[in-house]
């Protein structure tokens, strides 16, 4: 059974810190990894999405890189705003079967002016 | 509309009452997911549709717990007799079914469930 961990819960840092946000799973085997945004109350919002192919994936200030054999992804956040905070969640699609993801618990990122 | 939506975005109820929530995909998404957040648990896997068939149902918890998608497009969950334990946020997702890995799946804004 696939779980994914997020470590830690939560983080709270200065305005302007590059952050990285870690991401474990335990069936390599996986179709793709995907990193959301939560805000409070709201749905989520997907920030970027690696095939399992790929290594890495960027979007503006954000990047993700994917290690399938070692079961590990990092969200890397450069430059951090408070505007940037908000829960990441990552999930992952295991290969075949179900197009179901599996998410990790969530890291609730505070960035203070 | 552009985005994934649900309704109603709030459902307060007693238990023991039926509910039905509902959720309206992005247009030409043939994928439809239901997942539930509750604080305990973080965000769990319901149901996935594909069209109006639903290949993976095994994450309801219960048998008073159904869904249903019509047309290809708008899905409701129905929730019988519900628990107190039902109590959590229903969000719903839509994607494309490509199948090049690349399926991005986007969100709704949730429908809160209160059972009193």
């Amino acid at each position: 059974k696939q779980e994914v961990t997020q470590i830690p819960a939560a983080l709270s840092v200065p305005e302007g810190e590059n952050l990285v946000l870690n991401c474990s799973f335990t069936d390599s085997a996986i179709y793709n990894l995907q990193w959301f945004r939560q805000d409070p109350g709201k749905g989520l919002t997907s920030l970027l999405l690696i095939q399992s192919s790929q290594r890495e994936q960027t979007s503006g200030r954000l990047n993700a890189s994917l290690d399938k054999s070692s079961g590990r992804s990092t969200l890397y956040i450069a430059a951090s705003q408070p505007g940037d905070s908000a829960t990441y969640l990552c999930a992952v699609r295991r290969q075949g079967g179900s197009e179901k993801l599996v998410f990790g618990k969530g890291m609730k990122l505070t960035v203070n002016p | 509309g552009a985005g994934v939506s649900q309704s109603p975005s709030n459902k307060v109820t007693e238990k023991g009452k039926d509910v039905e929530l509902r959720c309206d995909p992005i247009s030409g998404h043939t994928a439809l997911y239901w997942y539930r957040q509750s604080l305990g648990q973080g965000l769990e896997f319901l149901i996935y549709f594909q069209g109006n068939s639903a290949p993976d149902k095994s994450g309801l918890p219960s048998d008073r717990f159904s869904a249903e998608r019509t047309g290809g497009s708008v899905s409701t969950l129905t929730i019988q007799r519900t628990q107190q334990e039902d109590s959590a946020v229903y969000l719903c997702a839509s994607s494309m079914t490509s199948g090049s890995g690349a399926d991005t799946q986007y969100f709704g804004p949730g429908t809160r469930l209160t059972v009193l």
